[in-house]
Parts: C-alpha cells; structure tokens; sequence
C-alpha cells in the first residue's frame, strides 16, 4: 500500500512570495490533516479535512495560509505571502476515517516539504 | 490548552539496555496515546498507539497507560543504535479532534 505523498520535498522562497505544496493520501483515507513542524517541536495542526470539508481550521492563520481538498481525496496547502516564520516542515498525514472506533483514527504521515523563507 | 509534555533530553542509554521515555498530559477526556519516532530530518512514524489503562507490547516495544496519573510511558527493550531518534508522545479525544504533540524526547543509544 503507497503511503503518503507530498511535493515538492524542498522549497526556498523570498519573504512575501507566495508557495503551495501538495498532498495525496493513503488511497481509501477520508480524512487529512496538514501539520506545521518548526525545528525542536512537535508537529501543529493547521487544518484537518474530512472527505471535502473542513472539520477544524482553528489555527490556521487564515490571512496568509489556505487550504483546499477539492474532490476529496488530493490536497493542496498555499502560503501567500510567506513571513521568515513560515519557514518550517508541512506534514500531511491522512487517517482512515473520524469516527468513534479509535482503530481507525491512526494517522500516518507523508514525508514532509521543507521550506525555508529567506 | 492542552498540553502534552516530555524531557527534551537527550536520553542516552547504552546498546541492549531498556531505554523509559515518558509524557505527561493535561486533558483528562483524553482517549487516545499514540508514540511516533521521528529520525533527523524524516517525518514522524507510528510506532504504538494505546487506548486503555495498562501495558501493551509490540517486539521490543511496550506502551504503558495510566489515565488517573495521566501518563503515557514507552519502553524499548534491548536498545539498538538504529532506535537513536526524537521519539513524540501524542494525544487525542475520542475519534474528532486532531493529535496534540509534545516537543518530543531525542534519544541516543550508544554502541
């Protein structure tokens, strides 16, 4: 079973310029959450989808970053404009669906796109 | 503001010893531990998720959970230098809220 894919693996912007990175989850996965992880912390959610809808959003700084999940499945996560930051991992990782049995909220992660804002 | 927190480290342990690393979290409803290891510039791989009171084992992996302390414990057995990695404890409510990561705890097993 393929895992998580996300690209690009690396991108390196000017402050102020814009960026989006991309997401497609374990094939079946209904829900997908995009993650924030700055150097020497844990991963933070920004936004968690399920199917096409957006379940929680709350600390996404919605002035400069947006999300979309479009038919469902794929992902895309946009920085506009980007700030020093911004500058960090973003983490998809995808779960098999959101519902009470706890078995299926496991998430699994893509290997993550590297930015940095100069 | 739930929180979830573990020792930074790093916790060094030499091969074969059984390294204890240990979290702390703040949200009594909490439901549902899961342990991730993350290798330097990789991104995080699950590795045990419990979901009630007690120890469960996978290999040389054992998850411990006590609720009524609100703490979350893992146990690697027979330490390798392949287990050198940041090891994050997560947490979540049952089925509907997203994972809340503590910062992670870096160990180093030493051959």
């Amino acid at each position: 079973e393929a895992g998580v894919a996300q690209s690009p693996r690396y991108k390196i912007i000017e402050k102020r310029q814009s960026v989006a990175f991309w997401c497609n989850p374990i094939s079946g996965h209904a829900t997908l959450y995009w993650y924030q992880q700055i150097l020497g912390q844990g991963p933070k959610l920004l936004i968690q989808f399920q199917n096409n809808g957006v379940v929680d959003d709350s600390q996404l700084p919605k002035d400069r970053f947006s999300a979309e999940r479009l038919k469902g499945v794929d992902s895309t996560l946009k920085i506009q404009p980007a700030k020093l930051e911004d500058s960090a991992v973003y983490l998809c990782a995808s779960s098999l669906r959101m519902i009470l049995d706890r078995r299926y909220n496991e998430q699994f992660f893509g290997p993550g796109t590297r930015l940095t804002v100069l | 503001q739930k929180e979830v927190e573990q020792n930074s480290g790093p916790l060094s342990v030499p091969e074969g010893a059984i390294a204890s690393l240990n979290c702390t979290y703040s949200d009594r409803g909490s439901q549902s531990f899961f342990w991730y290891r993350q290798y330097s510039g990789k991104s995080p791989e699950l590795i045990m998720s419990i979901y009630s009171n007690g120890d469960k084992e996978d290999g040389r992996f054992t998850a411990q959970l006590n609720k009524a302390s609100q703490y979350v414990s893992l146990l690697i057995r027979d330490s390798q230098p392949s287990d050198s990695a940041t090891y994050l404890c997560a947490v979540n409510m049952q089925g509907n809220t997203p994972l809340v990561f503590g910062k992670g705890t870096r160990l180093s097993v030493i051959a």
